[in-house]
């Protein structure tokens, strides 16, 4: 059975730095791309970025280049999505999700977490 | 970068009923659409990819329609289990965004 387990819920402050994860299990992690989705509180789904876990090649949306980084450790089997510098109005619930099909960039996502929210608040 | 407008914003249905959610792009996209559904507390869940094919154990009286720029879901006959938001996603063209999703209430 195919999984993706995010980690827990994340209360931060402010320029704070972060780092939350995503285990996937019951298929091949290396071969699916792994996506992460924001939902802010109340709205809709916004696409952030994809990474091929194989070999780390990774793809932003132009609305997040240079505001997260997408990473992984497939020794681990673990996605990884990462603020160096967290602001208020990056306060929401943070899904990843696998790639449908194994190959390209371009794709839906078929396997969703169960999402990790973060709030962040002085 | 291709925006997905999806309408109406709110539709407001009995159980039984047939329910109509559409969504058209700002360029084509050919037929390189999903529907996704999204209930609250619960990750989206895919339902119809490239405009028609039902994902894998989705109901038949979900189905899809569409091609180029204007897309159609259709729900048959409404269970209670099926109001929900509903959101479109693009493949066709770099980000693969989604629309901005349709609620789907009660009536």
């Amino acid at each position: 059975e195919v999984q993706l387990v995010q980690s827990g819920a994340e209360v931060k402050k402010p320029g704070e730095s972060l780092k939350i994860s995503c285990k996937g299990s019951g298929y091949s992690f290396t071969s699916y791309w792994i996506g992460w989705v924001r939902q802010m509180p109340g709205k809709g789904l916004e696409w952030m970025g994809i990474i091929y876990p194989g070999d780390s090649d990774t793809r932003y949306s132009p609305s997040f280049q240079g505001q997260v980084t997408i990473s992984a450790d497939k020794s681990i089997s673990t996605a990884y999505l990462q603020w160096s510098s967290l602001k208020a109005s990056d306060t929401a619930m943070y899904y990843c999700a696998r790639h449908f099909r194994r190959f390209g960039e371009l794709d839906y996502f078929d396997y969703w977490g169960q999402g990790t929210l973060v709030t962040v608040s002085s | 970068e291709i925006v997905l407008t999806q309408s109406p914003a709110t539709l407001s249905l009995s159980p039984g009923e047939r329910a109509t959610l559409s969504c058209r792009a700002s360029q084509s996209v050919s037929s390189y659409l999903a529907w996704y559904q999204q209930k609250p507390g619960q990750a989206p869940r895919l339902l119809i990819y490239d405009a028609s094919n039902r994902a894998t154990g989705i109901p038949a009286r979900f189905s899809g329609s569409g091609s180029g720029t204007d897309f159609t879901l259709t729900i048959s006959s409404l269970e209670p289990e099926d109001f929900a938001v509903y959101y479109c996603q693009q493949r066709s063209n770099w980000p693969p965004d989604f629309g901005q999703g349709t609620r789907l209430e009660i009536k």
